[in-house]
């Protein structure tokens, strides 16, 4: 079975950009997390899809959305690119019975 | 909100020595995770636990899932080199809800 995939791995923006990144649970699962991962702040959680709903959401601001089509793909939103917002951006799907969550490698974004 | 505290920060060990590592939290948890990271990669699923008191092995590495629900440890027996990265736990509700600890990361010297 094919692990979770994200796309693009790096992605290089400057300030007030937006950008869309994407991910690819593994084959049958129906939920998909977002996490954003900066030195020194650990997994910061930003929202859970399931079934193309919002299930779960962190403390971010709106510029950070999300959605979730109907075979279960991803896709993260960021809009009005801040410095800050520079992390690698992890997606992590799960469906198991046991609804342990699998990680992709994750998109590193540099916002310049 | 739920938090977890997991200590040590880091570590510097001589290869073949043992490592532990655990995380403590206030509230309680149904499942308890091990991932570990390497640099630039996202984190790899190491041990999972599901029962109070449960103790699982894999490989080198065996985990605990406390008593009380609210803590886990993490065992690395004769480290290896390769053993360096940084190592997460995760608590996760029946809700699907996941927190993680900060990491700790681990430094091997040969």
């Amino acid at each position: 079975k094919a692990g979770v995939t994200q796309t693009p791995r790096y992605l290089i923006k400057t300030r007030g950009q937006q950008v869309t990144l994407s991910c690819s649970p593994i084959s049958g699962h129906r939920s998909v997390s977002w996490y954003q991962q900066t030195p020194g702040q650990g997994l910061q959680f930003l929202f859970e899809y399931f079934s193309e709903t919002q299930r779960n959401k962190g403390n971010f601001p709106g510029r950070f959305s999300g959605r979730q089509f109907s075979n279960s793909r991803s896709e993260m939103n960021v809009s009005t690119l801040e410095l800050g917002d520079s992390a690698l951006y992890l997606c992590a799907s799960s469906g198991d019975f046991k609804n342990i969550q699998y990680f992709g490698a994750g998109t590193r974004l540099s916002v310049l | 909100g739920q938090q977890l505290n997991q200590s040590p920060q880091s570590m510097f060990i001589q290869e073949g020595e043992d490592v532990s590592m655990n995380c403590t939290s206030s509230s309680i948890f149904n499942t308890w995770l091990w991932y570990k990271q390497d640099p630039g990669e996202g984190p790899v699923l190491l041990i999972a636990l599901y029962k109070a008191g449960e103790l699982t092995s894999n490989g080198r590495l065996t985990a605990q899932f406390g008593i009380t629900r609210k803590d886990s440890f993490l065992n690395i027996s004769a480290s290896i080199p390769s053993d360096v990265g940084i190592y997460f736990c995760a608590g996760r509700t029946n809700a699907g809800k996941s927190t993680f600890g900060d990491g700790t990361t681990l430094t091997v010297k040969p």
